[in-house]
């Protein structure tokens, strides 16, 4: 099962809005609405932002929105803030019953 | 609230076998709603599932097929917890080394450990 495909970086200014897409195929992110997204900062664990492609879950502010159209999902941060410069990686369930991650975006607030 | 508390050594020895710990605390290991998921962190590999048991009547195992043959996910109910073992070790198996809990057609993994660096070294 190959990586889903993320872009290495994306950067913008406070207040901008970002998107992050994430390319999978028609085994996974094309198949089910099971995309996840979790942001990272160095030295800690991954939370989950976004969950069944465009879901959040509760404390997640509503600046963070997930899309998905065919095999490619995307993650969009409005507002852009400080607080969001971070790892942001996409996870998909696939056709094997395993889950399978993008090689994660580097998030650069200007 | 579900909290997940990892163990484990940090350093194996090549050709030896890793073994981690996740403890849980909320949650049973052996509920119907649930499945315990390990995943790994390395900068070569980025985030890479591992594999998740699971308790539907009876217990399940998924694989990731990279790693397929060299790891065992057991889960123990008296102690509310689930291990990994990947047998014969190599440097590449150094990793950060996380557990997860995912849900019944819930795909996605929420809450995570608090990770575990294990580096393979003579």
């Amino acid at each position: 099962q190959s990586a889903l495909t993320q872009p290495a970086s994306v950067s913008g200014s406070p207040g901008q809005s970002i998107t992050i897409s994430c390319t999978g195929t028609s085994s996974d992110v094309g198949r089910y609405d099971y995309v996840s997204w979790y942001q990272q900062h160095p030295g800690k664990a991954p939370k989950l932002m976004i969950y069944d492609v465009s879901d959040r879950p509760s404390g997640v502010s509503n600046r963070f929105s997930g899309f998905k159209s065919d095999n490619t999902a995307s993650l969009t941060i409005s507002g852009l803030q400080a607080e969001d410069e971070a790892d942001y990686y996409c996870a998909s369930y696939t056709a094997s019953a395993t889950l399978v991650f993008g090689g994660g975006t580097k998030v650069t607030v200007l | 609230q579900v909290q997940l508390q990892q163990s484990g050594p940090g350093l194996v020895k090549p050709s030896q076998t890793l073994s981690l710990t996740c403890a849980i605390s909320g949650d049973s290991v052996s509920s119907n709603t649930a499945a315990w998921n390990w995943i790994r962190q390395s900068p070569s590999r980025g985030l890479e599932w591992l594999g998740r048991t699971y308790y539907r009547s009876k217990w399940h195992y998924d694989y990731a097929e990279s790693v397929k043959s060299r790891i065992t996910i057991n889960a123990d109910t008296s102690q509310n917890q689930f291990s990994l073992q990947v047998n014969s070790v190599t440097p590449e198996d150094s990793a950060v080394y996380f557990c997860a809990r995912s849900g019944y057609f819930k795909e996605y993994l929420q809450p995570w450990g608090q990770g575990t660096l294990v580096t393979v070294s003579s």
